[in-house]
C-alpha cells in the first residue's frame, strides 16, 4: 500500500555536526508535507512544513528539502543540540482533511 | 505545552473491557483528530472530528468509536479490547477542518494516554 517511509531507523550525530533526516513517500499526489519532533514522554510537536510546489523551506536551524522527482524529503538540522535528541516523522496530507499519514519514524542522538 | 490536554494519562485494563479516552482541544480549535501509536504500527491515524461532526476516518477498528461534544471535547471508546490495542493515543486539534500550510491548520498534539491491556 502507500505509505510515507523513513530510510534509516536511528541517526547519531555529534554535538554540533549537521544531521540530514530522510523520508521516502509513494504517492505523487501529496500535495502537503510536515516534519514533527516527538521526544519521550510527549506528543509529536511540529517543526516544518513544505507544500509541494516547493523544493525547498527554511526555518530557524532547520531546513526541509523537497524532490519530487525521486518522491524524497529530508530535514537538516543545523549545529545539533542536545536537545534535539528525539524521534522525528515526516507526514503528509491528502486532500482536503486533516489526515495525516506518519512514517516511522528516526530517532535521532546526539552525543555530547 | 500544546494546550491539548488528555485525560487519563495511563490506563491499564484488562482484555475484553471498554475504555473512554478523554480529550480537550486547544481554545477556539474546532477540529478534532485522534491517533494511534504503536511499536509495529508508527503513527496511525484514526478519526476526525470537526465542529461536532465526523470528517474524516482512518485505520480505526469496529470496536473503536469517537464523538464530539457540543462543548468540543472529544471521547475516544475503545470496547471488547485486546492485547493488541496497547498503544498511546493521541488526540490532536486545529482552528480549521482541512490539512495545508497555514496557521488556521496546523494541528496541536496532547501528551497522549497510555493504554495498557493485561
Amino acid at each position: 500500500g502507500e505509505s510515507v517511509g523513513l530510510h534509516l531507523p536511528t541517526l547519531s550525530v555529534q554535538e554540533g555536526d549537521n544531521s540530514i533526516i530522510n523520508c521516502a513517500y509513494s504517492n505523487s499526489a501529496s500535495d502537503y508535507f510536515i516534519w514533527y519532533k516527538q521526544e519521550s514522554g510527549k506528543g509529536p510537536q511540529f517543526i516544518i512544513d513544505i507544500r509541494s510546489n516547493m523544493d525547498k523551506r527554511q526555518g530557524q536551524r532547520v531546513t526541509v528539502l523537497l524532490n519530487k522527482t525521486v518522491k524524497h524529503l529530508s530535514l537538516q538540522i543545523a549545529a545539533t543540540q542536545p536537545g534535539d535528541s528525539a524521534v522525528y516523522f515526516c507526514a503528509e496530507i491528502r486532500g482536503n482533511t486533516g489526515k495525516l499519514i506518519f512514517g516511522q519514524g528516526t530517532t535521532l542522538q546526539v552525543k555530547p | 505545552d500544546s494546550g491539548v490536554t488528555q485525560t487519563p494519562k495511563h490506563l491499564i485494563t484488562a482484555t475484553g473491557q471498554r475504555v473512554t479516552l478523554r480529550c480537550s482541544p486547544r481554545s477556539g480549535d474546532l477540529s478534532v483528530y485522534w491517533y494511534q501509536q504503536s511499536l509495529d504500527q508508527g503513527l496511525q491515524f484514526l478519526i476526525q472530528y470537526y465542529n461536532g461532526e465526523e470528517r474524516a476516518k482512518g485505520n480505526i477498528l469496529e470496536r473503536f468509536s469517537a464523538q464530539q461534544f457540543p462543548d468540543l471535547h472529544s471521547e475516544l471508546n475503545l470496547s471488547s479490547l485486546e492485547l493488541g490495542d496497547s498503544a498511546l493515543y493521541f488526540c490532536a486539534s486545529s482552528v480549521g477542518l482541512a490539512g495545508g500550510p497555514s496557521s488556521y491548520n496546523e494541528q496541536f498534539f496532547g501528551p497522549g494516554t497510555r493504554l495498557t491491556v493485561l
